[in-house]
């Protein structure tokens, strides 16, 4: 399969505090998705970004294909925002990477 | 929208029974599917993608004798895990493409072998 780095693997913070999560990619590709799964473990589409930056509320993405990369930033994290966070790219079917797992504590 | 189903939500076999789940795509049709498995501790590992008119690809340790997929018709698809072991337990999820290239996917099927 295609390879799917994503950092960090894990990550901490205190409600308020900034989250910025990357995802790295060993090949071109025809976009990328940003998903959340959920402690129970459905998935939710958090961005879908062939390119460039998208935004939505607290989120951003920002994708760059030349590079192979992309990332997500949380602003004012909360506790809700706890969770897996993963990244994928589609190269005729997605592939994921193995996830940021976020911790938000009060 | 686009919404994904997924029967059943939860289910538990003996050691060496088969299983059965569904993936249904409503107010949209899927043009293709991809099972994927989320193994306790792991990332998603793709099993096969089944596209409409085309042979379903399983991916390298996955099998067509061991996961048989069905997909007959646009909206619908089935995938049976044949002789389920420990190994097997997990999430499976059906991600639904609509030719496009965003994919969306249902609640997924949790399986637990005993």
């Amino acid at each position: 399969g295609q390879q799917v780095q994503q950092s960090p693997t894990s990550l901490v913070l205190q409600e308020g505090e900034n989250a910025e999560l990357q995802c790295n990619f060993s090949t071109s590709l025809n976009s990328m998705q940003w998903f959340y799964q959920r402690p129970g473990g459905s998935l939710i589409s958090v961005f879908y970004n062939p390119s460039g930056t998208k935004q939505s509320g607290r989120l951003t993405s920002t994708t760059v294909i030349k590079e192979r990369r992309s990332s997500l930033h949380i602003s004012s994290s909360q506790i809700t925002d706890s969770g897996t966070y993963l990244c994928a790219i589609n190269y005729n079917v997605l592939y994921f990477g193995s996830g940021t797992k976020l911790t938000v504590e009060p | 929208g686009a919404l994904v189903y997924q029967y059943p939500r939860r289910t538990i076999c003996k050691s060496g029974t088969s299983m059965r789940m569904e993936c249904q795509a409503v107010g949209f049709q899927a043009t293709s599917v991809a099972w994927y498995r989320q193994s306790p501790q792991k990332t998603f590992e793709l099993i096969a993608l089944s596209t409409v008119n085309s042979a379903i690809k399983y991916e390298q340790n996955f099998t067509q004798e061991k996961f048989p997929i069905s997909h007959p018709n646009l909206s619908f698809s089935s995938m049976t895990v044949l002789n389920a072991y420990l190994e097997d337990r997990g999430l499976y999820l059906c991600g639904v493409g609509t030719g496009g290239t965003e994919v969306f996917f249902g609640k997924g099927t949790r399986l637990t072998v005993v």
